[in-house]
């Protein structure tokens, strides 16, 4: 059984660019949370996606928007990049409600 | 909006001693996660409390969550260098339902040999 799988594993991109990042969800999963984390502070959550579908969204504005695909696997992508958006993102996956979340270990996205 | 404060925010402690951290949450818990990570990694979970006074235990770390559901805490006995990281407690903010987890701020530990 493999874990959840993110890439890149670190990124450079050029403020005002377009970026897509990836999470491959742990086999039998079908719950996907993605988080992004600055520096010394905790995730804060981005949104979820269930079977597809978006099921809830954090405070982050509609340049930050995602997809998850029939096997599960999601993308994360963020337009008009800002030097905060420079971050760890985090993609976490679970069966569902009171489960564990399974997270990746992040994309280090820098915005120069 | 739910709000976690954990405290202390680090923590340095002699190898083989014992240790807590404490999350506070401004409103009831119905589900509290607590997490560790390596510095710049992904969070690796470590224990899920729903009732109140429920205690778990899983090698040398007892996690509490305590009557009102409004306070836990992580308990490390006998401190080893492997504990070394950052602890962090979760919430799930949607009151039960497959929501989002809030996550306080960490509690850095670093455990001297």
């Amino acid at each position: 059984e493999t874990g959840v799988t993110q890439s890149p594993t670190h990124l450079i991109k050029t403020r005002g660019q377009q970026v897509t990042l990836r999470c491959s969800s742990q086999s039998g999963h079908n719950t996907v949370s993605w988080y992004q984390q600055a520096l010394g502070q905790g995730p804060q959550f981005i949104f979820q996606y269930y079977r597809e579908e978006e099921n809830g969204r954090g405070n982050f504005p509609p340049r930050f928007s995602g997809l998850q695909f029939p096997n599960y696997s999601s993308e994360l992508n963020v337009n008009a990049l800002e030097l905060d958006d420079s971050a760890l993102y985090l993609c976490a996956s679970s069966f569902g409600q009171f489960y564990g979340y399974t997270f990746g270990s992040g994309t280090r996205l820098t915005v120069v | 909006s739910q709000e976690l404060e954990q405290s202390p925010q680090s923590l340095i402690v002699q190898e083989g001693k014992n240790l807590t951290i404490n999350c506070t949450s401004s409103k009831t818990l119905y589900g509290l996660y607590w997490y560790k990570q390596k510095y710049g990694e992904g969070l690796i979970f470590l224990m899920m409390l729903q009732k109140g006074g429920e205690e778990k235990s899983h090698e040398k770390i007892t996690a509490k969550l305590d009557e009102k559901k409004q306070q836990s805490s992580l308990h490390i006995t006998a401190s080893q260098p492997s504990h070394a990281g950052i602890y962090l407690c979760g919430a799930d903010g949607s009151g039960g339902s497959q929501g989002n987890l809030i996550f306080g701020k960490g509690t850095k530990l670093s455990v001297k040999p």
